[in-house]
C-alpha cells in the first residue's frame, strides 16, 4: 500500500464551485497532518494544518479522521488561483507525499 | 518573513561530474529535509538531519549523495558522481523543534544532468 494516496484528477471546476479532495495514509502513527499547494514548477508551499476536530481558514476547510486515516480538503468558492496541485501530507519523523491532485479552476 | 533560500536555482552539469546543492534554513530551525521532484512526479524523500546526523534516509540516498551543515546556517546536499535519471528539482526544507510543525520549503534548485 502506498504511504499516501490521493486522486490525481486533475479536477476542472467552474469558479465559484466547491471541490472536495480526498487522501489516505498508510502509517496510522503519523503525528501531524498537513495540505501543501504546488504550484508548477515551484515548491510545495503550507495551505493549513489538519487537527481531528476539523479547522477551517476561509474558503478552506479540513478534516482528519485518525480511525480511517482519511484527510480531506474543501475548497468553497473556488477562484481562478486556487489552480494548483494539492498535497496531503502527514507527518511522521519525516513528511510523506502523495503525488497530489491537480486543480483546475476555469472562468 | 523567515525562508529557506537554496542557491543556485539553476545548475547544468555534465554525467559524473560532482554537484553541491546548497540551502540556508529558516535560522531557528533544527531538522532539515531534502526532497527531490522529477518534473512530472511526485514529491519524494531522500533525508532528514538532525542534531548534526542524518535521521532518516530513503532507498534513492545511495553512497552517491552525502549531506553536510558545515556552519550554523548552510546545509548542502552533494552528489558524487552524478547520472541522468538524477536531474530534477531539490527541495531543502526546515521545521522547527516545537512541536509537530510544519516543513518550509526552499524555491527549489534545478538540476539538469546532461
Amino acid at each position: 500500500r502506498k504511504e499516501v494516496e490521493q486522486d490525481p484528477g486533475p479536477f476542472n471546476v467552474p469558479e465559484g464551485a466547491t471541490v472536495a479532495f480526498n487522501c489516505t495514509y498508510s502509517n496510522s502513527a503519523s503525528q501531524s497532518f498537513f495540505w501543501y499547494r504546488q504550484d508548477c514548477r515551484k515548491e510545495p508551499k503550507l495551505l493549513m494544518s489538519v487537527y481531528s476536530s476539523g479547522n477551517e481558514d476561509g474558503r478552506f476547510t479540513a478534516q482528519l479522521n485518525r480511525a480511517s486515516q482519511y484527510i480531506s480538503l474543501l475548497i468553497r468558492d473556488s477562484k481562478l488561483s486556487d489552480s494548483a496541485t494539492y498535497l496531503c501530507a502527514p507527518l511522521f519523523n519525516k513528511f510523506y507525499f502523495g503525488s497530489g491532485t491537480k486543480l483546475n479552476v476555469k472562468p | 518573513e523567515p525562508e529557506v533560500t537554496q542557491t543556485p536555482s539553476h545548475q547544468v552539469t555534465q554525467m559524473g561530474q560532482e554537484v553541491i546543492l546548497r540551502c540556508v534554513p529558516i535560522s531557528n530551525h533544527l531538522y532539515f529535509y531534502w526532497y527531490r521532484q522529477i518534473l512530472g512526479q511526485k514529491v519524494e524523500f531522500l533525508v532528514s538531519f538532525y542534531n548534526n546526523e542524518i535521521s532518516e534516509k530513503s532507498e534513492i540516498f545511495d553512497d552517491q549523495f552525502s549531506v553536510e551543515r558545515p556552519d550554523g546556517s548552510n546545509f548542502t546536499l552533494k552528489i558524487r558522481s552524478t547520472k541522468l535519471e538524477d536531474s530534477a528539482m531539490y527541495f531543502c526544507a526546515s521545521r522547527s523543534p516545537r512541536g509537530n510543525t510544519e516543513a518550509f520549503f526552499g524555491q527549489g534548485t534545478r538540476l539538469t544532468v546532461v
